[in-house]
């Protein structure tokens, strides 16, 4: 069966701080993956998405980049942390197309 | 396009029906429906693709209106493991969209004994 990997679950960083997040997937080859990150209260913000290595879709310019090193790896990274950075951080993956999305359990940052 | 949905939050008795809805202004191409509990991640709950589809678990069926580019959740006879927060994601055209969804706010739908 496939399972999807985050870590770290909880992350206190200061600002201007730089930011490494990493997604794994197991049990699927060739999946889309995405990045979503969650404010306190409100709905997912899609931040980018991958349809295979190397290949990386941003849908919000802000501090924030993404690269997929690998097939079934997705990296969340930023050079310097803003406090408005901060919120509820989710990888996720599906198979190609209009098919259901699967969550990895977060990353909750907060920025000091 | 950010989805609507609607009501922004419902309180229920266990045993009493809900409806959410999710509006689109935008064409749709499919409708998710996911479920997050408080400090959780999202989980699936059922996808509907264009055609005017209903879909059931259960308990839990949903509805797609694709000239009225809406969505509408049905859960009938709650329980309080239906507790959480519900959201939409409304899709475009599988081909060019990769799959992207864009979520509605969410609905915060609290289920008491």
């Amino acid at each position: 069966s496939q399972t999807i990997h985050q870590w770290p679950a909880t992350l206190v960083q200061p600002v201007g701080s730089p930011l490494s997040l990493e997604c794994t997937v197991e049990g699927t080859s060739n999946p889309n993956l995405y990045w979503y990150r969650q404010a306190a209260g409100r709905g997912l913000q899609l931040l980018f998405y991958s349809v295979g290595i190397g290949q990386i879709s941003s849908e919000v310019p802000q501090n924030l980049s993404a690269s997929r090193p690998q097939d079934r790896q997705f990296i969340l990274s930023s050079k310097k942390l803003l406090l408005s950075d901060s919120g509820f951080y989710l990888c996720a993956w599906s198979t190609r197309g209009n098919q259901p999305q699967h969550f990895g359990d977060g990353t909750r940052l907060s920025i000091l | 396009q950010q989805p609507v949905q609607s009501p922004q939050a419902v309180i229920l008795r266990e045993g009493e029906d809900a409806v959410i809805n999710c509006s689109s202004s935008k064409a749709l191409y499919s409708v998710h429906w996911y479920r997050q509990k408080h400090g959780e991640a999202p989980v699936f709950l059922m996808i509907l693709l264009k055609g005017g589809e209903q879909k059931g678990h259960e308990k839990i069926s949903a509805s797609f209106n694709e000239k009225k580019q809406q969505s509408s959740l049905y859960l009938t006879a709650s329980q309080l493991s239906y507790s959480g927060t519900y959201f939409c994601g409304t899709g475009g055209a599988g081909g060019t969209s990769y799959g992207k969804l864009t979520f509605g706010q969410g609905t915060i739908l609290t289920v008491h004994p």
